[in-house]
């Protein structure tokens, strides 16, 4: 999927909230998808990932679902901390690797 | 285990000229992606390398190219640089489609275009 422009998506959540990401994909024979989380500065940096085979997949406080039939992945944060706050990317491969849109998550103490 | 190293994380250059942007993947690592970071945007795939041979390039001109070596390092050379070729340069590397898929990402170059 291509990016958004210079408007990224915003989320904005309490502290100790649930935060919920969404991500639409574009490739339909993607077999793999992965959630990276990007701060200011630095490199994507790899939370949690599926394979299309799965519909869910739990991490430490994360959990990501799969939806094939509408192309649609989701990101969901527990009890969301400051140190959360960044900017979210969907990814999806097959033979490589494409972004969606990402997301700006800001946490509020 | 090293992870993915770049080099330099950042460079200046002048509208026309060439630049080579280095990395070095992550150890047993086969498989390496280039992707361009436009300020506020997302990744965009440039191109893919698995030994030593281009295997699949996003929507950039030719002017973008790459080598990958044996060792497994790569490099992204940009020629006749424009100013919208200002970004981070961000370099990932992955097994090949491996049980352990994940792609593991530099800290990028930023370049800039003046």
């Amino acid at each position: 999927g291509e990016s958004v422009g210079l408007h990224l998506p915003t989320l904005s959540v309490q502290e100790g909230d649930n935060s919920i990401i969404n991500c639409a994909y574009s490739n339909s024979a993607s077999d793999y998808f992965i959630w990276y989380k990007q701060e200011s500065g630095k490199g994507p940096q790899f939370i949690i990932d599926i394979r299309s085979n799965m519909d869910k997949r739990q991490g430490q406080r994360v959990t990501v679902l799969l939806n094939k039939t509408v192309k649609h992945l989701s990101l969901q944060i527990a009890a969301t901390q400051p140190g959360d706050s960044a900017v979210y990317f969907c990814a999806e491969a097959y033979n490589d690797m494409r972004f969606g849109a990402g997301t700006r998550l800001t946490v509020k103490p | 285990e090293t992870g993915v190293t770049q080099s330099p994380t950042h460079l200046i250059k002048t509208r026309g000229q060439q630049v080579t942007l280095r990395c070095s993947s992550q150890s047993g690592h086969n498989t390496v992606s280039w992707y361009q970071q436009a300020l506020g945007q997302g990744p965009q795939f440039i191109f893919q390398y698995y030994r030593e041979e281009e295997n699949g390039r996003g929507n950039f001109p030719p002017r973008f190219s790459g080598l990958q070596f044996p060792n497994y390092s790569s490099e992204l050379n940009v020629n006749a640089l424009e100013l919208d070729d200002s970004a981070l340069y961000l370099c990932a590397s992955r097994p090949w489609r491996g049980l352990n898929y994940g792609y593991t990402f530099g800290s990028g170059t930023r370049l800039t275009v003046v």
